[in-house]
């Protein structure tokens, strides 16, 4: 599969809201409830921040929210706070045991 | 304490061999589904290989089928990724990482495997 496709790059000040896109096709975003959402720190391994397109797990704030429309699934990041610098991956399942990553997008806090 | 571990990454010339290894710890590693996913330095995430809770379903990446073989002891809780035939492009930092439903929520510190002559 190709994988999806993200902003390189999102930046906003602390205290805004920020999205970030993910789009894909009907054979991955567009087909299944099953979009997560990871944040990654530099040097660390990547932290699972939402699921099933807006399902947060136990510790994550409720600042970060997900939602899906069509091909295309975002991430909402509300009340931006210094720690939330770092690069974020989107992933669908794909079918038949596979899933598909997103190309990543950085996220600065100005 | 959840945990995964991985171990077994190292420098290999192009065409070699590796085997990495993840050992579960904290949670009952044969009810669950694993996955291997990569990371090319300073690249973003690319999903390599799924294997059931009872190896009954495998799934492998394009980039690595027929190379790769992922297998897993349910015994020993234990994760394992043969690497045959290295390339260049396979170099990356290797994560194990166990599903819960249809998402990764649990991630190893990843071990870095290297392929140059």
């Amino acid at each position: 599969q190709s994988a999806l496709t993200q902003p390189r790059s999102v930046s906003g000040s602390p205290g805004q809201s920020v999205t970030i896109s993910c789009t894909g096709t009907s054979s991955d975003v567009g087909g299944y409830n099953y979009v997560s959402w990871y944040q990654q720190h530099p040097g660390k391994a990547p932290k699972l921040m939402i699921y099933d397109v807006s399902k947060r797990p136990s510790g994550v704030p409720d600042r970060f929210s997900g939602s899906k429309s069509d091909n295309t699934a975002s991430l909402t990041i509300s009340g931006l706070q210094a720690e939330d610098e770092a690069d974020y991956y989107c992933c669908s399942y794909a079918g038949s045991f596979s899933w598909v990553f997103g190309g990543g997008t950085r996220l600065t806090v100005l | 304490e959840v945990q995964l571990v991985e171990s077994g990454g190292g420098l290999v010339q192009p065409g070699g061999s590796l085997r990495l290894s993840c050992a579960a710890s904290g949670f009952t590693f044969s009810s669950y589904t694993m996955n291997w996913v990569r990371q090319a330095p300073g690249k973003g995430l690319e999903y390599v290989s799924y294997i059931s809770s009872s190896s009954s379903a495998i799934y492998y990446a394009d980039s690595v089928r027929g190379r790769f073989t992922i297998s897993r002891d349910n015994a020993k809780n234990s994760l394992y990724l043969q690497m045959n035939s290295l390339r260049a492009e396979d170099t990356a930092v290797y994560y194990c990482a166990r599903n819960f439903l249809y998402a990764l929520d649990i991630w190893g510190h990843g071990t870095m495997v290297t392929v140059s002559s």
